[in-house]
């Protein structure tokens, strides 16, 4: 079974910048972190779901919510299984619960892991 | 993007009842379509992937529906672990989209 724990999180004021990381340990199927697309997902304050980056197996491939585009980075690092996301110029609207999930496939996102998330809350 | 469009957005309903929850996509999606359970605290979990295929240990009373632009999430005898909060999800493209949410609570 696969295991996913967000940290990071916390209070910062508007404009700042804050780093996500997500630890990965275990395997299902005999399939490990390295073998995986890995996605940033966050809940809103009203509870809605917003997808927000994804990047591949071997980072070939990145793409991100128009939302976030020039302000969020994912990346990640597969020696260590852990993927990461920088919060740049930060806005209150960016106060969600955010998740790293994975899916098996870059070309359809099935969310099959999820970690308990990492609460992010911008306010002065 | 694709939109998603799901009803009802709030549902209340008793021990033992059938309910259902439709998701309607702005294009057609084949069945690139994923349902959740979400729960306070916990992680999301993967109920339904591909519109009708049950992930392993999800109760069989859980089932999904539907091909193109309209679906259903069903929960058949209602039991009180499913009182949750449920989204569908388009995987077929980026940007992923989400539904709204449906937040199913016991009358």
């Amino acid at each position: 079974e696969l295991q996913l724990a967000e940290s990071g999180g916390g209070v910062i004021e508007p404009g700042k910048s804050l780093g996500l990381s997500c630890s990965v340990s275990g395997e299902v199927s005999g399939l490990t972190f390295d073998d995986f697309a890995m996605h940033w997902v966050r809940q809103l304050p009203g509870k809605a779901l917003e997808w927000v980056a994804g990047i591949s197996w071997n980072s070939d491939r990145i793409t991100y919510a128009d939302s976030v585009k020039g302000r969020f980075t994912v990346s990640r690092d597969n020696a260590k299984s852990a993927l990461f996301l920088q919060l740049k110029s930060l806005r209150p609207e960016d106060t969600a619960l955010y998740y790293c999930a994975k899916s098996d496939n870059w070309d359809d996102v099935v969310l099959e892991s999820w970690g308990q998330g990492a609460l992010v809350t911008v306010s002065s | 993007d694709i939109q998603m469009t799901q009803s009802p957005s709030s549902l209340s309903a008793s021990l033992g009842d059938r309910v259902t929850i439709t998701c309607r996509t702005s294009q057609d999606i084949t069945t690139s379509l994923n349902w959740y359970q979400t729960k306070p605290g916990k992680a999301p979990k993967l109920l339904i992937s591909a519109a009708y295929t049950l992930q392993t240990g999800v109760p069989s009373r859980f089932s999904g529906s539907g091909s193109g632009t309209d679906f259903t999430l069903n929960i058949n005898s209602l039991q009180p672990e499913d009182f949750a909060v449920y989204f569908c999800q388009q995987s077929g493209s980026f940007p992923v989209t989400f539904g709204q949410g449906t937040r199913l609570d016991m009358k």
